[in-house]
């Protein structure tokens, strides 16, 4: 069965470093998002990506992240100079169609820690 | 806000009894969704129910919608030890291109 896969599974930065998470969509999905889930807390929105740009994105998407589809299978998503606040879970999902249409598909997540 | 807020925030039963979670939104959706999330894991998807529908089966799931109440409930029936996790519903909104409001979720723990 098709799946989002996500690594690092788990990532240790320092303070003020730039980290890259790395995704790989379902391969004929159309829409791509990252969400982040602050341990204990709700599972939150952070951008959604469709025909090579950002369609909606949440306050918490600022100038610090940026997100990246380089080729025909990866999606990224970089933290530039991260923060003890941006240690969270970082989910990336993939859908065929937008919101209105049909499931989004989840990958296991990278769990980001920030020292 | 869209965000849907789950009740009980927690629920505890025994391994074959049912489990019911309800989930509450604010504004009109097009479709609602519940996803699973075992500890400190990926978020499985489990059922997608839209705004035209009244009631979804799958395998020990029934998920009912009632837009007029702006609520959903989740239900397990027949549980499993594995079922217990974290659930979420997730809605979108009628209009604008594409996120899904998370709730806070219902953590289940069926005990064996």
């Amino acid at each position: 069965e098709p799946e989002v896969t996500q690594t690092p599974s788990h990532q240790v930065t320092q303070m003020g470093q730039e980290v890259i998470l790395r995704c790989v969509p379902i391969s004929n999905h159309l829409y791509f998002y990252w969400y982040r889930q602050i341990l204990g807390q709700k599972v939150e929105f952070l951008v959604s990506f469709y025909n090579n740009e950002i369609s909606e994105k949440s306050e918490i998407f600022d100038d610090q992240f940026s997100v990246e589809r380089p080729d025909g299978s990866n999606f990224t998503l970089k933290i530039r100079s991260t923060k003890l606040e941006d240690s969270a879970m970082y989910f990336c999902a993939s859908s065929l169609y937008g919101t209105a249409n049909t499931e989004a598909f989840f990958g296991q997540g990278t769990r980001l820690t920030v020292v | 806000s869209q965000q849907g807020e789950e009740d009980p925030q927690a629920l505890s039963i025994q391994e074959g009894e049912n489990a019911t979670m309800n989930c509450s939104y604010k504004t009109s959706i097009n479709n609602l969704q519940w996803y699973r999330q075992n500890s400190g894991r990926g978020l499985v998807h489990l059922i997608l129910i839209r705004s035209n529908e009244r009631e979804k089966h799958s395998g020990r799931l029934r998920v009912t919608l009632d837009t007029s109440k702006k609520s959903s409930s989740l239900l397990i029936t027949a549980s499993r030890a594995a079922d217990t996790a974290s659930y979420f519903c997730a809605t979108d909104e009628r209009v604008g291109v594409g996120q899904f409001y998370f709730g806070t979720g219902t953590s289940l723990t069926v005990i064996p």
